[in-house]
């Protein structure tokens, strides 16, 4: 079966630091990885997708980037958070079998505050 | 104008009685839905996925699509207070890029 593991489970950081969030999926070879950002409460936007290692797609421009530097592994990086950043960072598996569409899966979140 | 839009806003209905929810597209290019279903605190788990016309039923849940009106809604018979959760439509034009559209949710709680 197929296991998705965020860390870590929550950050506080100040404005203007660094920060990184990490994904790993186990139990699934070439997997299509994504981050999503949700604010409290609130819907879910897309923010990179990446389909092999080495290759990320960004979605929406929020200061913020993302590399794959393995093929189960999904980093989401700044190197100055904005209070703008603050939220719930999710992220997601599909298969990558080249469906036309693939049901995705998500880990349990990373809950950032940014004060 | 949000592509995916959700009705109701939230709903309470009783232990054992039926939940209804509601989910409209304004984009054509959308032709596969699915239900994720968030508690608080836990990333969103996928209910069911919907492409084709009419009615997919797994288990107490129950989805509908009409790809004509670009309206599909879900349906939870036999409600359990453990259905009180966050309720999100999420819709795809088919593109293999994972790039869900998600609507507003509709939060659900069920009162023992």
């Amino acid at each position: 079966a197929q296991t998705i593991h965020q860390w870590p489970v929550a950050e506080i950081k100040a404005v203007g630091s660094p920060l990184s969030l990490g994904c790993t999926i186990k139990g699934k070879s070439s997997p299509n990885l994504y981050w999503y950002w949700q604010a409290t409460g609130g819907t879910l936007q897309q923010l990179f997708y990446s389909i092999t290692v080495g290759q990320v797609e960004s979605v929406v421009q929020l200061n913020l980037s993302a590399s794959r530097p393995k093929d189960d592994q999904f980093i989401l990086s700044t190197e100055k958070l904005l209070l703008s950043h603050s939220g719930f960072y999710l992220c997601a598996w599909s298969p990558g079998l080249g469906a036309s569409a693939e049901t995705l899966y998500f880990g349990s979140g990373t809950r950032l505050t940014v004060l | 104008q949000q592509k995916v839009q959700q009705s109701p806003e939230s709903l309470s209905v009783p232990e054992g009685g039926m939940a209804s929810l509601n989910c409209t597209s304004s984009d054509r290019n959308f032709q596969y839905f699915w239900w994720y279903r968030q508690h608080s605190g836990e990333g969103p788990k996928a209910l069911m996925s919907i492409f084709s016309d009419g009615d997919k039923k797994e288990g107490r849940f129950t989805a509908h699509l009409n790809k004509a009106s670009l309206h599909v809604s879900l349906h939870i018979r036999d409600s359990q207070p453990s259905d009180s959760a966050l309720y999100f439509c999420a819709a795809s034009d088919g593109t293999n890029t994972g790039k869900l559209t998600f609507g507003d949710g509709t939060v659900l709680t069920v009162k023992p």
